[in-house]
């Protein structure tokens, strides 16, 4: 148990749906993150937030979009995937930006149909 | 980004020490070395991190080459729950919030 949760565990949508990512961090960090770890591939920056305010989007289709509501709280909304989006979205918190140290969620494993 | 290079695979016994190699021959000064982990169906987990000199914690150790173009990371009684994907990551001290996962060393124990 890191302190950083994600909800569903699990995914399957059709590429017409729209459905959101949820993670919720209970360490009271200020930065968080989104990584995708497709199969055989190594894990991928997507977006990350320092104290709500979104401070990269590493090149990513607008299919996906984040939501940082709060410090504690990050969402990824999905809309239109593809089956290639099919992977494990990992969400991360650390204390600041540039803190040593990130503490993973368990991910979520989506499927696209 | 400097980058890293590992053995895709190493196996050990359980209760046996394991030496974990990395590779960062374009290693900059302000460098920092970490090692990250993922054991199946979980997210990464933090291991150890250094600069220059070897480090110690409860989870491991991580010895660092007097030239800093390779570090181990040294387990020192492997059990069966650290069988796992071990990454080795440079991370820049002034001004870089990313990790770069790389495809990482996957440790296989034998009971």
């Amino acid at each position: 148990e890191t302190g950083v949760t994600q909800t569903p565990r699990h995914l399957v949508m059709g590429m017409t749906n729209k459905k959101s990512l949820k993670c919720e961090q209970h360490l009271g960090h200020n930065a968080m993150y989104w990584y995708k770890q497709s199969a055989k591939k190594p894990l991928e920056l997507m977006f990350v937030y320092s104290l709500e305010e979104r401070v990269e989007n590493n090149s990513v289709p607008s299919r996906f979009s984040p939501e940082c509501p709060n410090s504690s709280h990050l969402f990824l909304h999905l809309h239109t995937l593809q089956p290639e989006d099919s992977a494990l979205y990992l969400c991360a918190s650390s204390q600041a930006l540039f803190t040593d140290t990130q503490y993973f969620g368990p991910g979520t494993r989506l499927t696209v149909l | 980004d400097a980058k890293t290079t590992q053995p895709n695979s190493m196996e050990s016994n359980e209760e046996e020490p394991v030496h974990l190699p990395c590779n960062h021959s374009t290693i900059s000064g302000t460098d920092y070395i970490h090692w990250y982990r993922q054991l199946p169906s979980q997210g990464p987990e933090y291991v150890i991190h250094g600069l220059t000199s070897n480090v110690n914690n409860r989870m491991a150790s991580l010895a660092i080459a007097e030239d800093r173009k390779s570090s181990t990371l040294i387990l020192h009684r492997a059990t069966l729950r650290d069988a796992a994907v071990y990454y080795c990551i440079l991370r820049g001290m002034d001004s870089s919030y990313k990790l770069i996962f790389g495809s990482g060393t996957r440790l296989l124990v034998r009971p």
